[in-house]
């Protein structure tokens, strides 16, 4: 069945260092979203990407989708106390249900 | 609006009990699931329903069973707790199933002993 790999797994790193957590999928996706969960709260939904190749920003954070549809990325720049949590890709094929990655814990050192 | 609620928010059981964890949703979305949250494993989907009276398996569904009798509420039951089922619950709800956002639930943390 489809599978969603995540890597790293945790990631620690100094305020104002840049961060990058990255997902694989075993199958052409048609979209992929990101969910942030601070710890003991629950994901919140970042953002779609449906396009091959597509780039979106959202302030210091910037989101890729491979031109394959198969991988993605999430990069933060100069790293915030604010962003510490779990960052999660969900991959969905096409007319298939939602998979999750298992997640990229961030802990930010002030 | 409330969003999507789950209760309780803590529960403890022993082995063999059984028990149900509510969720419900006050956004009219037809479509529900149910995850469960291990360390290292991220969020495997339980059960999920496209709309009332209509439910079907996700990717870990033995040992749990749901029903969606109204568009809002969708309760997860456990039917003979076992200690690998000690998680953390999400119910999660969206207007469509696929291609759109999810509302999560705040989650229920369950630990059978």
């Amino acid at each position: 069945g489809q599978q969603v790999m995540q890597i790293p797994q945790y990631q620690h790193v100094q305020e104002g260092e840049d961060f990058t957590t990255y997902c694989n999928s075993s199958t052409t996706l048609s979209n992929i979203q990101w969910y942030k969960q601070r710890p003991g709260g629950h994901p919140v939904f970042l953002i779609q990407l449906v396009k091959s190749g597509e780039v979106k920003k959202q302030k210091r954070l910037t989101f890729q989708f491979g031109e394959a549809k198969k991988n993605s990325s999430l990069h933060i720049t100069a790293t915030q106390t604010t962003d510490v949590g779990t960052y999660f890709c969900a991959g969905q094929e096409y007319g298939n249900k939602l998979v999750f990655g298992a997640g990229t814990i961030l802990r930010v050192k002030s | 609006n409330a969003g999507v609620t789950q209760t309780p928010k803590f529960q403890v059981l022993k082995t063999g009990q059984s028990m149900t964890l509510q969720c419900a949703q006050d956004m009219n979305h037809e479509y529900m699931s149910w995850y469960r949250q291990d360390p290292g494993m991220g969020l495997r989907l339980i059960h999920y329903s496209v709309g009332a009276g209509i439910t079907d398996q996700g990717e870990v569904p033995n040992g749990y069973n749901v029903s969606r009798s109204t568009t809002e509420d969708f309760p997860l039951r456990l039917l003979s707790a076992a200690p690998s089922q000690t998680s953390v619950y999400f119910c999660a709800s969206s207007y469509l199933p696929r291609g759109v956002e999810q509302y999560f639930g705040p989650g229920t943390r369950l630990t059978v002993t």
